[in-house]
C-alpha cells in the first residue's frame, strides 16, 4: 500500500525556518508529481506547491513564493519543503500528496500523508 | 486565481437521503475537477476525479457531474459513515484551488 510519512513540523518563531520531509514507499516515486497541501486549524484545504517528476518544474501559491522551496530526492524517495520567513498565517497541518494527471494538468491527489503540524508563534 | 464556490456550506440529512453539493468555478476548468472527503482528524480522500470518474475502491453511491464552471457531487443514499466535510478542487489552472468545503451532518 502506498505510504507517505511527513516529518519536521514543530513550533517556530515568526521569521524562522523549518524543513519538512515526506518519505514515500510502496510505489515508484520518480514516476509521480508530488505536492504539499496545508490546512490551517479549523479551516479548509490549501494547495501550497507541486514538483514535477524530475524536479525541474515547480509551482507555488502566491502567498509562499520566495519563502518556500519544494524539492525532491528520487534516489531516496523523499519530498521536501524548505520554509523560511515563516509567518503566523503559515500555521497549519502540512500534508504531502501524490499527484496524478496528464499533459499540463496534474492535480489528482490520490494518496496523502497523515500530516505534520507547523505552528508559527512567539 | 480561480475561485471555487461550494454550496451549501453545511448540510443536515437523514440516512438514506439523496444529497447533492454544488461547486461553481469562476472560470472554465473544463473537467479538471476533483471531489474529496475529509473526516475529522484525517487526511482528505479522493472520491471523484475528472469531474465524474469514480476513484478505485470508492462506493458507487458517490457520483460527480458537470463541466466548464458548474459541477455537482451526489451521494445517492446517505450512510452514517459519510459524515465528513467535502471539498471540490480544480486543477486546470495554477494555483490549484479548493472550494471552502461542505460539512455534512446526520439529521
Amino acid at each position: 500500500q502506498v505510504q507517505l510519512v511527513e516529518s519536521g513540523g514543530g513550533l517556530v518563531k515568526p521569521g524562522g525556518s523549518l524543513r519538512l520531509s515526506c518519505a514515500a514507499s510502496e510505489f515508484t516515486f520518480s514516476d509521480f508529481y508530488m505536492s504539499w497541501m496545508r490546512q490551517a486549524p479549523g479551516k479548509g484545504l490549501e494547495w501550497v506547491s507541486y514538483i514535477s517528476r524530475n524536479g525541474r518544474t515547480t509551482h507555488y501559491v502566491d502567498s509562499v513564493k520566495g519563502r518556500f522551496t519544494i524539492s525532491r530526492d528520487n534516489a531516496k524517495n523523499s519530498l521536501f519543503l524548505q520554509m523560511s520567513s515563516l509567518r503566523a498565517e503559515d500555521t497549519a497541518v502540512y500534508y504531502c500528496a501524490r499527484l496524478r494527471g496528464e499533459g499540463y494538468n496534474y492535480g489528482q491527489a490520490d494518496f496523502w500523508g497523515q500530516g505534520t503540524l507547523v505552528t508559527v508563534s512567539s | 486565481d480561480i475561485q471555487m464556490t461550494q454550496s451549501p456550506s453545511s448540510l443536515s440529512a437523514s440516512v438514506g437521503d439523496r444529497v447533492t453539493i454544488t461547486c461553481q468555478a469562476s472560470q472554465d476548468v473544463i473537467n479538471y475537477l476533483n471531489w474529496y472527503q475529509q473526516k475529522p482528524g484525517k487526511a482528505p480522500n479522493l472520491l471523484i476525479y475528472g469531474a465524474s470518474d469514480l476513484e478505485t475502491g470508492v462506493p458507487s453511491r458517490f457520483s460527480g457531474n458537470g463541466s466548464g464552471t458548474d459541477f455537482t457531487f451526489t451521494i445517492s443514499s446517505l450512510q452514517p459513515e459519510d459524515i465528513a466535510t467535502y471539498y471540490c478542487q480544480q486543477y486546470n489552472y495554477v494555483p490549484i484551488t479548493f472550494g471552502q468545503g461542505t460539512r455534512l451532518e446526520i439529521k
